[in-house]
């Protein structure tokens, strides 16, 4: 157990349809990662936040958004979905920031379908 | 963008054999990173090391660094049918991101 945890484990939904991932960081950890999945692929990295503030970012759509809150827990919000959204959404969780010193947990991932 | 790179896509091999994955990378870093993912799991860190080491040993695992390269390595001595997993090194890019490379899939037959 890596101490994020992430909820829900799956989600199923139309397209078109708005969705919002959470993710509940280690204890300590103030540093939270996105990333996607898709079948059989790497991870593409999708937004980070320390502390509450947006600190980098990567491939993330426009229809894509996050925020952390002041408990530093993140969400991670999936709009007009498509098709191609299908995917699994992992966070990860590390207790700090720049340079990038310690390793980063994963929650067990969102498995989003879109149908 | 993928900042990693890794050799092979796929490595099969038998139980109590050895296996090599390597990584490449294109800009400097402060650290690279090797996890392991079981099948639709989360990843999970297997050994970290800063761009001033260039080896580092964690039981089984022996990872090297070369950064004129712009490469590293990931030997598991010994392998197991538990080590079936895939592999990927991130790195950092030298900013506070840390990206993926697209992963070695390791098959260990027993």
């Amino acid at each position: 157990d890596s101490g994020v945890t992430q909820t829900p484990k799956h989600l199923i939904t139309a397209t078109g349809q708005r969705v919002t991932l959470r993710c509940s960081p280690r204890s300590g950890d103030l540093s939270v990662y996105w990333y996607q999945q898709s079948l059989d692929q790497g991870l593409q990295f999708l937004i980070q936040y320390y502390n509450g503030e947006e600190r980098a970012k990567g491939n993330i759509l426009e229809r894509f958004s996050a925020q952390q809150f002041p408990d530093l827990h993140s969400e991670l919000n999936l709009s007009s979905l498509e098709l191609g959204d299908s995917a699994l959404y992992f966070c990860a969780s590390s207790p700090w920031t720049g340079p990038l010193n310690t390793e980063a947990f994963f929650g067990q991932g969102t498995r989003l379908t879109v149908v | 963008s993928q900042q990693g790179e890794e050799d092979p896509q796929a490595l099969s091999i038998q139980e109590g054999e050895n296996a090599t994955m390597n990584c490449s990378y294109k800009t400097s870093i402060n650290n690279l990173q090797w996890y392991r993912q079981n099948s639709g799991r989360g990843l999970v860190h297997l050994i970290l090391i800063r761009s001033n080491e260039r080896e580092k040993h964690s039981g089984r695992l022996r990872v090297t660094l070369d950064t004129s390269k712009k490469s590293s390595s990931l030997l598991i001595t010994a392998s197991r049918a538990a080590d079936t997993a895939s592999y990927f090194c991130a790195t950092d890019k030298g900013t506070d991101k840390l990206i993926f490379g697209t992963g070695t899939r390791l098959q260990v037959f027993p």
